[in-house]
């Protein structure tokens, strides 16, 4: 089936990291994605990885993949006020090309 | 130089009537999108289009009739509004798997 779960919320103090996790059934997929959205506002591509790959970094973010798990995390390192937002975790799975299934959706909140 | 374009914003209207959200890509993309985010914001696959053929339809109600006029433009039309209409209509686009774009995403609110 085609399922993707990740924790509604998570709180962390300015300046610390955020691991956001994320788990996921389709043991077919082939891209993984974070997207942000922050309130009122559209979603934004953070970065995705193929399932080939174990790590991916980008500035600030750092992805993991674990395939046999089928866990997917996102960690954010020093943590700003800006990072408030929800953290989409999503699948491409293998049986269909054209859509992706996003998880619920964690809340970031950043505290002083 | 916005890649995914949607209107309206805004849009409140009341039950029974009919509406359309336009979207359109300037990034030469062959897959277009429709998702849905309710208020708790799950968002859903309702719509794709390849090359302005329907692929994905999400057993979303009939009155829900998306267009595409060509491969640059993604429209939906909703009939008849009900008040569970209420919510958040994203529309997309990829070029193939790697990169999907949402637009700035149509409030619509059902009255």
């Amino acid at each position: 089936g085609e399922d993707v779960e990740q924790s509604l919320f998570l709180s962390v103090r300015e300046g610390d990291s955020s691991v956001i996790n994320c788990t996921y059934t389709d043991s077919s997929s082939t891209y993984l994605y974070w997207y942000k959205q922050e309130p009122g506002a559209g979603l934004q591509l953070l970065t995705y990885i193929f399932s080939n790959m174990d790590m991916k970094q980008d500035q600030r973010l750092t992805v993991l993949l674990n395939k046999k798990d089928k866990h997917l995390s996102l960690r954010i390192a020093d943590t700003q006020t800006g990072d408030s937002a929800i953290y989409f975790c999503a699948e491409n799975p293998g049986s269909s090309a054209s859509k992706i299934i996003f998880g619920s959706g964690t809340r970031l909140s950043i505290r002083p | 130089d916005t890649a995914v374009s949607q209107t309206p914003k805004y849009l409140v209207t009341q039950m029974g009537n009919d509406k359309s959200i336009k979207c359109e890509q300037n990034l030469g993309h062959d897959t277009m999108y429709w998702y849905k985010q309710d208020s708790k914001k799950f968002l859903k696959i309702m719509f794709s289009y390849n090359n302005k053929e329907l692929i994905i339809n999400e057993t979303v109600p009939n009155r829900f009739s998306p267009k595409s006029p060509d491969k640059a433009h993604l429209n939906l039309h909703i009939n008849s509004l009900e008040l569970g209409d209420s919510a958040v209509y994203f529309c997309a686009s990829s070029h193939g798997r790697d990169t999907i774009y949402f637009g700035e995403g149509s409030w619509l609110t059902v009255v």
